[in-house]
């Protein structure tokens, strides 16, 4: 199976700053990486979909990029409402897998 | 309004057996694979299964391989996961999510608890 390993496990930033989170896919799953935000008490929501297209909705500030075994989500401008965990996802083998999530945490 | 909602969690014996629901709403169920995704108290997501439109094939993860089977009955626009030889380590919540095959899943329920304890 595709092993995704996100990267940092915790990332400690204040409101108005950029993240960037990453996700390595043990083989290439092509485009087919996406990104879901879970906050506590809630259901995962889908932000990215295919490695760059965000997910109806999704406000800008949010990009992914990536193909391949690479990948990348870049939230531009921390708003409060961010402050969450983070998951990859690959649709491009069986069975689908997640990372392990990055926590995004006001610092 | 595209909705799912899981029903059927709860708390069951080592060795036992239950089944979960998921209830579809807002979309065309029978043209949409589905899915189910666990979340073990304090833990990551955890892909279990999923299942194509029609039923004809259905994929899962190699923790559940069987033990768990996915179904689905479009007739009543309901999502199944039956679930048996449940183990201490299938405590989680479970939820269930639209899509899944050629598309990411999305929206996914509020999800249901299972806790499997003596």
């Amino acid at each position: 199976e595709v092993v995704l390993t996100q990267s940092p496990a915790t990332l400690s930033l204040s409101p108005g700053e950029r993240a960037t989170l990453s996700c390595r896919a043990s083989q290439s799953v092509e485009n087919y990486l996406g990104w879901y935000q879970q906050k506590p008490g809630q259901a995962p929501r889908l932000l990215i979909k295919d490695a760059s297209k965000r997910a109806t909705g999704i406000p800008a500030r949010f990009s992914g990029s990536g193909s391949g075994t690479d990948f990348t989500l870049t939230i531009s401008s921390l708003e409060p409402e961010d402050f969450a965990v983070y998951y990859c996802q690959q649709r491009g083998n069986w069975p689908r897998t997640f990372g392990q999530g990055t926590k995004v945490e006001i610092k | 309004e595209v909705q799912v909602l899981e029903s059927g969690g709860g708390l069951v014996r080592p060795g036992g057996s239950l089944r979960l629901s998921c209830t579809a709403s807002g979309f065309t169920f029978s043209t949409e694979a589905m899915t189910w995704v666990r979340q073990a108290p304090g833990k990551g997501l955890e892909w279990v299964s999923a299942i194509n439109y029609n039923g004809a094939t259905s994929y899962y993860a190699d923790s559940v391989r069987g033990r768990f089977t996915i179904s689905r009955d479009n007739s009543k626009n309901t999502l199944y996961l039956q679930m048996n030889s449940l183990s201490p380590e299938d405590t989680a919540v479970y939820f269930c999510a639209k899509g899944g095959y050629y598309d990411f899943s999305d929206p996914w329920g509020q999800g249901t608890l299972v806790t499997v304890s003596s």
